[in-house]
């Protein structure tokens, strides 16, 4: 079947770097991408990785290994407008659908 | 751009009625998917569709669900009849050229009573 891990929550200090993973068991596997979603809100596209290593956009990042199934979502200078849900999603196959993760619930202390 | 566009935004109806969910996706865009999310189940997916066409529906929970794409800019999500476990939060989604990075609509909120 198929499963993606991810925590259920993570704490972490305003102004410092967080790190998010992901790990996931496919039948098929394409891509890896990363939405952030506050509460009440609609998710929000972040990142997509097709290929191994690592994407930087701005203050987030996020890291790709296709052959240990694992891929994480890396948070830097951390601002309390980062307090949201972060979800990893598998893309199976070239025009497949993509699979969500249950989402980690980010908290940033001042 | 607008982005997409769903109504209602808050829905709230008693168990048995017909409820209809509607969609824009943003021009251009090729996909289009409906989702559902709760605290217990997460979000899921119900059916997308890509140029229109409905491609996987596996994701609907019961024949009481049916949804139709009949041109680029409409979508609808249609609950017939609602129960009480059908309450959550139905998004939109729509992307083009694949389904990697998808752009959500603001949901509608359905309660049914």
């Amino acid at each position: 079947g198929q499963s993606l891990e991810q925590p259920s929550e993570v704490t972490a200090v305003e102004g410092a770097i967080v790190q998010i993973n992901c790990t996931y068991q496919t039948s098929g596997f394409y891509g890896l991408s990363w939405y952030q979603q506050h509460d009440g809100g609609a998710p929000t596209f972040l990142s997509y990785n097709a290929l191994d290593g690592l994407e930087e956009t701005g203050r987030f990042s996020s890291f790709l290994s296709r052959s240990d199934s694992y891929g994480y979502l890396l948070l830097q200078e951390l601002q309390m407008k980062d307090s949201a849900s972060y979800f990893c999603a598998v893309r199976e196959g070239r025009d497949d659908k993509i699979i969500f993760g249950k989402g980690t619930r980010l908290h940033i202390l001042p | 751009d607008a982005g997409v566009i769903q109504s209602p935004r808050h829905e709230v109806t008693e168990m048995g009625q017909e409820v209809t969910l509607r969609c824009k996706p943003i021009s251009g865009h090729d996909y289009l998917f409906w989702y559902r999310q709760t605290m217990m189940r997460g979000l899921e997916l119900l059916i997308y569709f890509n140029n229109n066409v409905p491609i996987d529906d596996s994701g609907m929970p019961e024949d009481r669900f049916s949804a139709k794409m009949p041109n680029a800019s409409f979508s609808t999500l249609k609950i017939q009849p609602s129960e009480p476990r059908d309450s959550a939060v139905y998004f939109c989604a729509s992307s083009s050229g694949g389904p990697s990075e998808q752009y959500f609509g603001p949901g509608t909120r359905l309660t049914v009573t």
